[in-house]
Protein backbone atom coordinates (compact mmCIF):
# COMPACT_ATOMS: atom_id res chain seq x y z
CA UNK A 1 0.00 0.00 0.00
CA UNK A 2 1.31 3.55 -0.71
CA UNK A 3 1.67 5.49 2.68
CA UNK A 4 0.76 9.52 2.82
CA UNK A 5 2.03 11.33 5.16
CA UNK A 6 1.39 14.75 5.52
CA UNK A 7 3.11 17.52 7.98
CA UNK A 8 2.52 19.24 9.49
CA UNK A 9 -0.24 17.71 11.82
CA UNK A 10 -1.43 21.14 13.08
CA UNK A 11 -0.95 24.42 11.77
CA UNK A 12 -1.29 27.75 13.83
CA UNK A 13 -1.98 30.63 11.34
CA UNK A 14 -3.88 34.22 11.57
CA UNK A 15 -6.14 35.25 8.40
CA UNK A 16 -4.32 36.46 5.92
CA UNK A 17 -1.30 34.41 6.47
CA UNK A 18 -0.16 32.07 3.71
CA UNK A 19 -0.11 28.87 4.22
CA UNK A 20 1.32 25.72 2.76
CA UNK A 21 0.69 22.07 3.55
CA UNK A 22 2.97 19.11 2.25
CA UNK A 23 2.05 15.85 1.59
CA UNK A 24 4.67 13.01 0.72
CA UNK A 25 3.95 9.53 -1.02
CA UNK A 26 5.70 6.50 -0.22
CA UNK A 27 6.60 5.94 -3.80
CA UNK A 28 5.66 8.09 -6.72
CA UNK A 29 1.98 8.58 -8.06
CA UNK A 30 2.40 10.81 -10.54
CA UNK A 31 -0.14 13.57 -10.31
CA UNK A 32 -2.68 11.23 -9.20
CA UNK A 33 -3.34 13.47 -5.69
CA UNK A 34 -6.61 14.91 -4.47
CA UNK A 35 -7.34 17.31 -1.69
CA UNK A 36 -9.58 17.72 0.46
CA UNK A 37 -11.11 20.47 3.41
CA UNK A 38 -13.34 19.08 6.33
CA UNK A 39 -14.82 20.90 9.35
CA UNK A 40 -16.35 19.85 12.20
CA UNK A 41 -19.37 17.21 11.86
CA UNK A 42 -19.54 17.94 7.46
CA UNK A 43 -18.29 15.69 5.16
CA UNK A 44 -15.16 16.22 3.48
CA UNK A 45 -14.84 18.47 -0.09
CA UNK A 46 -13.14 18.32 -2.89
CA UNK A 47 -10.41 21.64 -3.42
CA UNK A 48 -7.76 19.98 -5.93
CA UNK A 49 -7.51 16.95 -7.87
CA UNK A 50 -4.90 15.49 -10.09
CA UNK A 51 -2.60 17.99 -8.02
CA UNK A 52 -3.16 21.21 -9.39
CA UNK A 53 -6.37 21.36 -11.06
CA UNK A 54 -9.12 23.58 -8.81
CA UNK A 55 -12.28 21.61 -8.47
CA UNK A 56 -15.07 23.98 -9.95
CA UNK A 57 -15.96 26.12 -7.26
CA UNK A 58 -13.28 26.44 -5.48
CA UNK A 59 -11.66 29.90 -4.82
CA UNK A 60 -8.60 30.59 -6.56
CA UNK A 61 -6.18 31.12 -3.25
CA UNK A 62 -6.18 27.23 -2.97
CA UNK A 63 -3.48 26.36 -5.37
CA UNK A 64 -1.76 23.08 -5.50
CA UNK A 65 1.35 21.68 -6.94
CA UNK A 66 3.50 18.60 -7.22
CA UNK A 67 4.25 15.31 -8.60
CA UNK A 68 5.90 11.90 -7.74
CA UNK A 69 6.41 11.83 -4.10
CA UNK A 70 5.97 15.20 -3.04
CA UNK A 71 3.05 17.46 -3.01
CA UNK A 72 1.57 20.78 -1.43
CA UNK A 73 -1.58 22.49 -0.85
CA UNK A 74 -1.29 26.39 -0.66
CA UNK A 75 -3.74 28.63 0.80
CA UNK A 76 -2.60 32.50 -0.06
CA UNK A 77 -4.21 34.46 2.30
CA UNK A 78 -5.41 32.62 5.35
CA UNK A 79 -10.02 33.45 5.28
CA UNK A 80 -11.88 32.99 8.89
CA UNK A 81 -13.73 29.43 6.85
CA UNK A 82 -10.46 27.96 6.07
CA UNK A 83 -10.02 26.96 9.53
CA UNK A 84 -10.74 23.30 8.86
CA UNK A 85 -8.58 20.19 8.51
CA UNK A 86 -7.30 18.86 5.11
CA UNK A 87 -6.47 15.55 4.15
CA UNK A 88 -4.76 14.33 0.95
CA UNK A 89 -5.53 11.15 -0.98
CA UNK A 90 -3.85 9.63 -3.44
CA UNK A 91 -5.33 7.65 -6.42
CA UNK A 92 -2.87 5.96 -8.60
CA UNK A 93 -3.42 2.85 -7.18
CA UNK A 94 -5.54 0.66 -4.95
CA UNK A 95 -6.17 1.02 -1.72
CA UNK A 96 -6.66 4.97 -2.57
CA UNK A 97 -4.97 6.13 0.92
CA UNK A 98 -5.45 9.34 2.79
CA UNK A 99 -2.98 11.54 4.62
CA UNK A 100 -3.58 11.80 8.46
CA UNK A 101 -4.68 14.84 8.03
CA UNK A 102 -3.49 18.54 8.79
CA UNK A 103 -5.71 20.91 11.15
CA UNK A 104 -5.59 24.54 10.36
CA UNK A 105 -6.16 26.23 13.92
CA UNK A 106 -6.56 30.03 14.83
CA UNK A 107 -3.14 31.60 16.18
CA UNK B 1 -28.21 18.14 -9.13
CA UNK B 2 -26.74 15.43 -7.56
CA UNK B 3 -26.83 14.30 -4.31
CA UNK B 4 -26.22 11.27 -2.47
CA UNK B 5 -28.48 10.60 0.62
CA UNK B 6 -27.56 8.45 3.75
CA UNK B 7 -29.70 5.80 5.44
CA UNK B 8 -30.02 6.72 9.14
CA UNK B 9 -27.42 6.54 12.24
CA UNK B 10 -26.97 2.76 13.57
CA UNK B 11 -26.70 0.99 17.00
CA UNK B 12 -25.79 -2.28 17.10
CA UNK B 13 -24.04 -4.87 19.15
CA UNK B 14 -20.88 -6.52 18.35
CA UNK B 15 -20.75 -9.25 16.66
CA UNK B 16 -23.79 -7.81 14.59
CA UNK B 17 -23.54 -6.69 11.04
CA UNK B 18 -24.52 -3.56 9.73
CA UNK B 19 -25.78 -2.36 6.13
CA UNK B 20 -25.98 1.65 5.36
CA UNK B 21 -26.97 2.57 1.91
CA UNK B 22 -26.86 5.73 0.13
CA UNK B 23 -29.41 7.18 -2.36
CA UNK B 24 -28.03 8.54 -6.05
CA UNK B 25 -30.21 11.07 -7.72
CA UNK B 26 -28.68 13.50 -10.82
CA UNK B 27 -26.35 10.55 -11.60
CA UNK B 28 -27.02 6.54 -12.99
CA UNK B 29 -25.28 4.52 -10.72
CA UNK B 30 -23.84 2.02 -13.00
CA UNK B 31 -22.33 5.24 -14.81
CA UNK B 32 -20.26 6.19 -12.03
CA UNK B 33 -17.95 4.39 -9.39
CA UNK B 34 -18.77 4.73 -5.78
CA UNK B 35 -16.19 4.66 -2.73
CA UNK B 36 -16.91 4.29 0.78
CA UNK B 37 -15.11 5.79 3.64
CA UNK B 38 -15.38 5.75 6.92
CA UNK B 39 -14.44 8.26 9.93
CA UNK B 40 -14.01 6.98 13.56
CA UNK B 41 -14.59 9.80 16.46
CA UNK B 42 -11.95 12.28 16.49
CA UNK B 43 -9.67 10.69 13.66
CA UNK B 44 -8.63 10.64 9.60
CA UNK B 45 -10.41 9.08 6.85
CA UNK B 46 -10.51 6.08 6.21
CA UNK B 47 -10.52 4.80 2.72
CA UNK B 48 -12.50 1.15 2.70
CA UNK B 49 -13.40 0.18 -0.82
CA UNK B 50 -15.10 1.06 -4.30
CA UNK B 51 -15.86 -0.29 -7.72
CA UNK B 52 -12.83 -0.42 -10.15
CA UNK B 53 -14.56 0.16 -13.83
CA UNK B 54 -10.87 -0.49 -15.41
CA UNK B 55 -11.19 -4.30 -14.12
CA UNK B 56 -15.42 -3.95 -13.76
CA UNK B 57 -14.60 -5.29 -10.00
CA UNK B 58 -15.30 -4.35 -6.41
CA UNK B 59 -12.06 -3.55 -4.44
CA UNK B 60 -11.85 -3.92 -0.79
CA UNK B 61 -8.75 -2.49 1.58
CA UNK B 62 -6.94 -5.03 2.38
CA UNK B 63 -8.47 -4.26 6.70
CA UNK B 64 -11.72 -4.60 5.49
CA UNK B 65 -11.25 -7.86 3.68
CA UNK B 66 -13.82 -10.68 4.29
CA UNK B 67 -16.09 -8.35 6.58
CA UNK B 68 -16.86 -5.79 4.08
CA UNK B 69 -19.65 -6.30 1.05
CA UNK B 70 -20.35 -3.55 -1.11
CA UNK B 71 -23.32 -3.25 -3.73
CA UNK B 72 -25.28 -2.27 -5.75
CA UNK B 73 -29.21 -1.58 -6.83
CA UNK B 74 -28.90 -0.16 -10.72
CA UNK B 75 -32.75 -0.19 -10.93
CA UNK B 76 -33.37 2.43 -7.61
CA UNK B 77 -29.64 3.85 -8.28
CA UNK B 78 -28.74 2.57 -4.49
CA UNK B 79 -25.63 1.85 -3.34
CA UNK B 80 -24.83 -0.38 -0.12
CA UNK B 81 -22.22 -1.14 1.70
CA UNK B 82 -22.09 -4.23 3.99
CA UNK B 83 -19.96 -4.55 7.51
CA UNK B 84 -20.06 -7.80 9.23
CA UNK B 85 -18.45 -8.79 12.69
CA UNK B 86 -18.67 -5.37 14.34
CA UNK B 87 -16.32 -4.71 17.11
CA UNK B 88 -16.35 -1.16 18.97
CA UNK B 89 -13.31 -0.18 16.87
CA UNK B 90 -16.03 0.23 13.89
CA UNK B 91 -17.72 3.08 15.88
CA UNK B 92 -17.31 5.76 12.93
CA UNK B 93 -19.35 7.67 10.49
CA UNK B 94 -19.36 6.05 7.51
CA UNK B 95 -19.72 7.88 4.06
CA UNK B 96 -20.35 7.16 0.87
CA UNK B 97 -18.21 9.22 -2.14
CA UNK B 98 -17.94 9.61 -5.96
CA UNK B 99 -17.60 11.92 -8.85
CA UNK B 100 -18.13 12.80 -12.31
CA UNK B 101 -14.56 10.94 -13.23
CA UNK B 102 -12.70 8.36 -11.91
CA UNK B 103 -9.32 10.14 -12.11
CA UNK B 104 -10.81 13.73 -10.99
CA UNK B 105 -11.54 13.21 -6.79
CA UNK B 106 -14.50 12.70 -4.92
CA UNK B 107 -16.90 15.48 -5.80
CA UNK B 108 -20.39 14.24 -4.07
CA UNK B 109 -20.18 13.05 -0.45
CA UNK B 110 -22.87 11.91 1.78
CA UNK B 111 -23.91 13.07 4.80
CA UNK B 112 -22.36 10.16 6.81
CA UNK B 113 -23.97 7.60 8.88
CA UNK B 114 -22.83 7.11 12.35
CA UNK B 115 -22.48 3.54 13.63
CA UNK B 116 -22.21 3.07 16.51
CA UNK B 117 -20.95 -0.55 18.13
CA UNK B 118 -21.78 -1.24 22.25
CA UNK B 119 -22.72 -3.58 24.06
Amino acid sequence: DIQMTQSPSTLSASVGDRVTITCRASQSISYWLAWYQQKPGKAPELLIYKASSLESGVPSRFSGGGFGTEFTLTISSLQPDDFATYYCQQYNSYPRTFGQGTKVEIK
Amino acid sequence: QVQLVQSGAEVKKPGASVKVSCKVSGYILSEVSMHWVRQAPGKGLEWMGSFDPEDVETIYAQKFQGRVTMTEDTSTDTAYMELSSLRSEDTAVYYCATGPEEMAGLVYWGQGTLVTVSS
